[in-house]
């Protein structure tokens, strides 16, 4: 499972409240990737990393911020959560084990905002 | 526009029966990947099988294999012997980009559900 989790795996907030999401990784990969999962939508990439500090937008970044200090860490923040930010948050990981960039996927937290 | 376009929302096959789920892709790189994952009711996101742009045989891992029409622009997944099991959320996906480039993020499709019944 390439030694991805995620925290929390469930969180139920309210409109206007700071959320932040975490993805740690145990494997030293470079590459890191939030994604939102919306019925209907597939998998729409948030942000991304490819390095400590490094970091840049994905598709549907308005209303996120992204850190990274250190390697085994991804910070995803909601400054201010909205109704429409309800969704499954996936983290993931890039590897390049089998010749290709598979990724990893982390087993997802599921946020509510009420 | 749409990178990756899979036009079946849902998908039923009987069980040991051999089920193609629709996956056609845009772009105008010359090198890419494409990904097919499984997403099974408890929600992970699980990797299946793999084809790369220059790849001249299709992809096979045990009972998936990768229909890979690059004329088309199709990377169609087939599940041979379904079995009940296999019911899931099936998601088509592309990385642009060089084969290794662990950069490529990837864009999926809105995905099929498959329901495999006895």
């Amino acid at each position: 499972d390439a030694g991805i989790t995620q925290s929390p795996r469930h969180k139920v907030t309210e409109t206007g409240t700071p959320v932040t999401l975490r993805c740690h990784q145990t494997e030293n990969h470079r590459y890191m990737y939030w994604y939102r999962q919306d019925p209907g939508h597939g998998l729409r990439l948030i942000h991304y990393s490819y390095g400590v500090k490094d970091t840049d937008k994905g598709e549907v970044s308005d209303g996120y911020s992204v850190s990274r200090s250190k390697t085994e860490d991804f910070l995803l923040t909601l400054e201010s959560a909205t109704s429409s930010q309800t969704s499954v948050y996936f983290c993931a990981i890039s590897t390049t084990s089998g010749g290709f960039n598979e990724q990893f996927f982390g087993p997802g937290t599921r946020l509510t905002v009420l | 526009a749409q990178k990756i376009t899979q036009t079946q929302p849902g998908m039923f096959v009987q069980e040991k029966e051999a089920v193609t789920l629709d996956c056609t892709y845009d772009t105008s790189d010359q090198s890419y990947g494409l990904f097919w994952y499984k997403q099974p009711s408890s929600g992970e996101m699980i990797f299946l099988i793999y084809q790369g742009s220059y790849d001249e045989q299709n992809a096979t891992e045990g009972r998936y294999s990768l229909n890979f029409q690059k004329a088309r622009k199709s990377a169609n997944l087939v599940i041979s012997a379904s079995q009940l099991g296999d019911s899931a959320m099936y998601f088509c996906a592309m990385r642009e980009g060089p084969r290794g480039s662990t950069l490529g993020r990837l864009y999926f499709g809105r995905g099929t559900q498959l329901t495999v019944w006895p």
